[in-house]
């Protein structure tokens, strides 16, 4: 079965500092890829995603993510972190069809 | 603003007494999907509605159901809720059923279970 993982659950950073949030799925074949966040009692929000193209796709807020076919990653990536990213980060791929495969989310910590 | 809208935002209900929890959109988007997160975990697709057409998740509990009386509104029927039904629940909405098409997602309600 396919699969979508967040290695990291949790990633404390200082505010001003680069950030990189990981993601890695099961199969390169024929992938759409997605970056939502979800923050504080909120529904989740898209934050960018790969469907072809170029490889590195720009998304809301200063992020941005890599499409690495051979590695079967989709990390995200932000330059300089500000305390209002606070919030869970959710890696989410299609491949079939309509359905998201969700990882288990990374909670981006802004430490001042 | 076009938006996805649900109701209310924090539900508490007792042991075994039935819920329903309301989601209105004003996208005018043809899918419609129904979530449940728990604590620190991914979203986890209950069901969803392409128009009338209504799909059931694989392990959806017999517990939830759904109704969709319009394009605009969808409700999540909890028959007889049990406390590990406790969790946030996400209606999300996309324009067509398609693997490149963008979900939007409600703010939730958060259900407690006494």
């Amino acid at each position: 079965a396919q699969s979508v993982t967040q290695l990291d659950s949790q990633v404390p950073v200082f505010e001003e500092a680069p950030v990189e949030l990981r993601c890695n799925y099961s199969s390169s074949v024929s992938v759409y890829l997605f970056w939502y966040v979800q923050y504080p009692n909120q529904g989740l929000q898209l934050l960018l995603k790969y469907l072809s193209g170029s490889t590195l796709v720009k998304g809301i807020n200063g992020f941005e993510a890599e499409f690495n076919k051979s590695q079967t990653s989709f990390h995200l990536r932000k330059p300089s972190v500000h305390i209002s990213d606070t919030a869970e980060y959710f890696c989410a791929v299609s491949w079939s069809n309509y359905q998201l495969i969700w990882g288990a989310g990374t909670k981006l910590i802004i430490k001042p | 603003d076009a938006m996805v809208i649900q109701n209310p935002r924090y539900q508490v209900t007792q042991f075994g007494k039935p819920v329903t929890l309301s989601c209105s959109q004003t996208l005018n988007h043809n899918v419609m999907y129904w979530y449940q997160q728990k604590s620190s975990q991914a979203p986890k697709l209950l069901f969803h509605y392409y128009d009338k057409d209504f799909n059931n998740e694989a392990d959806t509990p017999d517990n939830f159901q759904s109704r969709r009386p319009n394009t605009s509104f969808c409700f999540l029927d909890i028959r007889s809720p049990g406390l590990g039904d406790a969790a946030m629940y996400l209606c999300a909405t996309s324009r067509v059923k398609g693997r490149d098409d963008e979900q939007f997602f409600g703010p939730g309600t958060r259900l407690t279970v006494l």
